[in-house]
């Protein structure tokens, strides 16, 4: 099956900076891959996604990359804000496993004042 | 339209206990789910229901059963609970087919003594 490996496990940016998590992916038939940011306490919510046709995406603030020879991906977030802080999920799907999504074990990004 | 709603929120059993886990969506989806998230660990899938009546492994299933007893709701068992399924469990549902957005219940936060 497929497995995803993300990285870093923490994080911590002064505010205003830029953070990037990557994730790579061993299942070169995923196609969609998107990622899920967790406030303490709170449910994981979707912030952004890509899929196999496309290498690059952005909304405001974030972005996120596609590598698909390499098989990684990576989240970017500009201008950091306190707000930002949160634990971050990538996940995958491969195009056989119906909707199921494997995901990353998490980056915990902290973002100092 | 209140998304998808799990309960309890908050549940202590003594090993060998059973309980279930209730869950129900209002957004008409097809696709439901239950993950657990351990630290570090990500969000791990325990069992998958594509729709009404069909039931699937995920990547944790031992010590879990479920029944997706109509469109809407998708209940977990713990039949007899242990230590290691101490966990935050969260359900989840998504429209059919690859790259339809999963949407988060708010956990259920399990302790077992």
């Amino acid at each position: 099956g497929e497995n995803v490996e993300q990285h870093p496990s923490t994080l911590s940016v002064q505010e205003g900076d830029s953070a990037v998590i990557k994730c790579t992916y061993s299942d070169s038939a995923s196609n969609y891959f998107p990622w899920y940011k967790q406030e303490l306490g709170k449910r994981p919510q979707l912030i952004i996604d890509i899929r196999s046709n496309v290498g690059e995406k952005k909304d405001q603030r974030i972005a996120v990359t596609l590598n698909k020879t390499a098989k990684h991906f990576s989240l970017h977030i500009t201008e950091t804000q306190p707000e930002d802080s949160a634990v971050y999920f990538c996940a995958a799907r491969p195009k056989a496993a119906g909707n199921k999504l494997t995901f990353g074990g998490g980056t915990r990004v902290l973002v100092k004042p | 339209n209140a998304g998808v709603t799990q309960t309890p929120k908050f549940q202590v059993l003594k090993t060998g206990q059973s309980m279930t886990l209730q869950c129900a969506q209002d957004m008409n989806h097809n696709s439901m789910y239950w993950y657990r998230q351990d630290p570090g660990m990500g969000l791990r899938l325990i069992y998958y229901s594509a729709s009404e009546g069909t039931t699937d492994k995920g990547e944790v299933p031992n010590g879990y059963n479920v029944s997706r007893l109509n469109k809407r709701e998708f209940s977990l068992r713990l039949e007899s609970a242990a230590p290691s399924q101490t966990s935050v469990y969260f359900c989840a549902s998504s429209g059919s087919g690859s790259g339809n957005t999963i949407y988060f219940g708010e956990g259920s936060w399990l302790t077992v003594v």
